[in-house]
């Protein structure tokens, strides 16, 4: 089967500017992640999706990041404007959403913000 | 999510068995411990999981303590590719999967030649 894809692999923007992610999941994978992964760290959860829902977003700087799953399938994450702190690699996961169910990841998107 | 403990890092040499500790001394009853790795520019690995009963797949061992308060991921015949950072996790499991996977800093693997 084939893996989640993302795009753009990399991104060189200035502060303040905005940019966009996108991810498309395993097929027929209900459950999609966004990751935010800063040089020397483990990946820490932003957001998580049930199909088009929302259910985790506790980590996610709402004043300026967004994130949406239209039709329960692609995913977008916005930053806007963006800091020189959010310069990391974002990362998708998705899995089925079963009881024991993995995380299967992309290949994520280097941003760096200058 | 019970908090986990692993070494900063490791070397194994090429064709031994590498043997990676993780410490999990809060593990509540329902917690499963899971292991990912992550290769160098690429995203996390699924490799195992395992509640209280040792596990075996194609890519690794899993043993876990009787009294389920640390674990031992086995790599039965490292490779140069094995190189990577390898994070232990414990979760809770239940149906719907809308635990959060809190990944900490990992065990940095180092296979030589």
């Amino acid at each position: 089967e084939a893996g989640v894809a993302q795009s753009p692999r990399y991104k060189i923007i200035e502060k303040r500017q905005s940019v966009a992610f996108w991810c498309n999941p395993i097929s027929g994978h209900a459950t999609l992640y966004w990751y935010q992964q800063i040089l020397g760290q483990g990946p820490k959860l932003l957001i998580q999706f049930q199909n088009n829902g929302v259910v985790d977003d506790s980590q996610l700087p709402k004043d300026r990041f967004s994130a949406e799953r239209l039709k329960g399938v692609d995913s977008t994450l916005k930053i806007q404007p963006a800091k020189l702190e959010d310069s990391a690699v974002y990362l998708c996961a998705s899995s089925r959403g079963g009881m024991h169910s993995p995380q299967y990841f992309g290949p994520g998107t280097r941003l760096l913000v200058l | 999510d019970a908090k986990t403990t692993q070494p900063t890092s490791m070397d194994c040499a090429e064709g031994r068995a590498a043997n990676l500790p993780c410490n999990h001394s809060t593990i509540s009853g329902n917690e499963y411990v899971y292991w990912y790795r992550q290769i160098h520019s690429q995203g996390p690995q699924y490799i195992i999981h395992g509640l209280k009963n040792n596990e075996t797949n194609e890519m690794a061992s899993l043993i876990i303590t009787e009294d389920r308060k640390s674990s031992t991921l086995i790599l039965p015949h490292a490779t140069l590719r094995d190189t990577a950072v390898y994070y232990c996790i414990v979760r809770v499991g239940n149906q719907g999967g809308y635990q959060k996977v809190t990944f900490g800093t990992g065990t940095k693997l180092q296979v030589i030649p």
